[in-house]
């Protein structure tokens, strides 16, 4: 059974870093294919995907985003870390991760942790 | 282009078929994927290309022609009340990127 689950701060300043985990159960990210995903969603509005982080240790990242995003894998914790700088109350919102499976799909979701970014 | 644009909003009587559409010029070379996402809720997956993930019941449909997907449900139940999302790959297959989403009310 794969869960996920997403821990963090609530609430960050602007012009901080946000630190999300990604806390996993029921797959390796070792096992090719798999990746990671982080995704987000502002209140009210559409799904943004923000970066993969994949079985082989690559990254991919929104190209809009690029500059402030890094992901990366604790692989003794299975966790993986999604870091993003310079946080701007427009980044307010529900950010969730995902497991990426072998039909290219986000196949399960983590039920998401809200942020709010306000000074 | 890596936008994929979906209508607003539908409605859709209890019991009739609702066909929901997803376009962006990235549809024509890989797969769309479709999420329904509940109030308070994370999305869930309802159809990869035109597979149904297990527990997804068959009245959810895919399909594809040229640059848009479809997500036809046909035979609409109350539960299926939501906000539905596409999905792909962006035209350089190294980014995703998901649509704007569609309002379904039943």
């Amino acid at each position: 059974q794969i869960t996920l689950k997403e821990s963090g701060p609530t609430l960050v300043k602007p012009t901080q870093t946000l630190t999300l985990t990604c806390s996993f159960s029921g797959f390796s990210l070792t096992t090719n294919g798999v990746g990671v995903a982080w995704i987000r969603q502002p209140p009210g509005k559409a799904l943004e995907w923000l970066a993969l982080l994949y079985w082989n240790g690559e990254a991919t990242y929104s190209p809009s985003l690029k500059t402030r995003l890094t992901v990366t894998e604790d692989t003794s914790t299975k966790q993986v870390v999604l870091s993003m700088t310079n946080m701007d109350p427009v980044d307010t919102a529900t950010y969730y991760c995902a497991h990426r499976g072998d039909p290219d799909a986000f196949d399960f979701w983590g039920q998401g942790t809200v942020v709010t970014v306000s000074s | 282009s890596s936008e994929l644009t979906q209508d607003p909003a539908v409605s859709v009587a209890l019991g009739q078929t609702v066909r929901i559409t997803c376009q962006g010029d990235s549809l024509r070379n890989y797969q769309t994927n479709w999420y329904r996402q509940k109030p308070g809720q994370a999305p869930a997956l309802v159809m990869f290309g035109d597979n149904r993930p297990s527990g997804i019941p068959d009245r959810f449909s895919g399909s594809r022609s040229g640059n848009t997907a479809s997500l036809t449900i046909t035979g609409a139940q109350a539960e299926d009340e939501a906000d539905y999302y596409c999905n792909s790959r962006d035209s350089t297959g190294y980014h995703f990127v998901f649509g704007t989403g569609t309002k379904v009310t039943i």
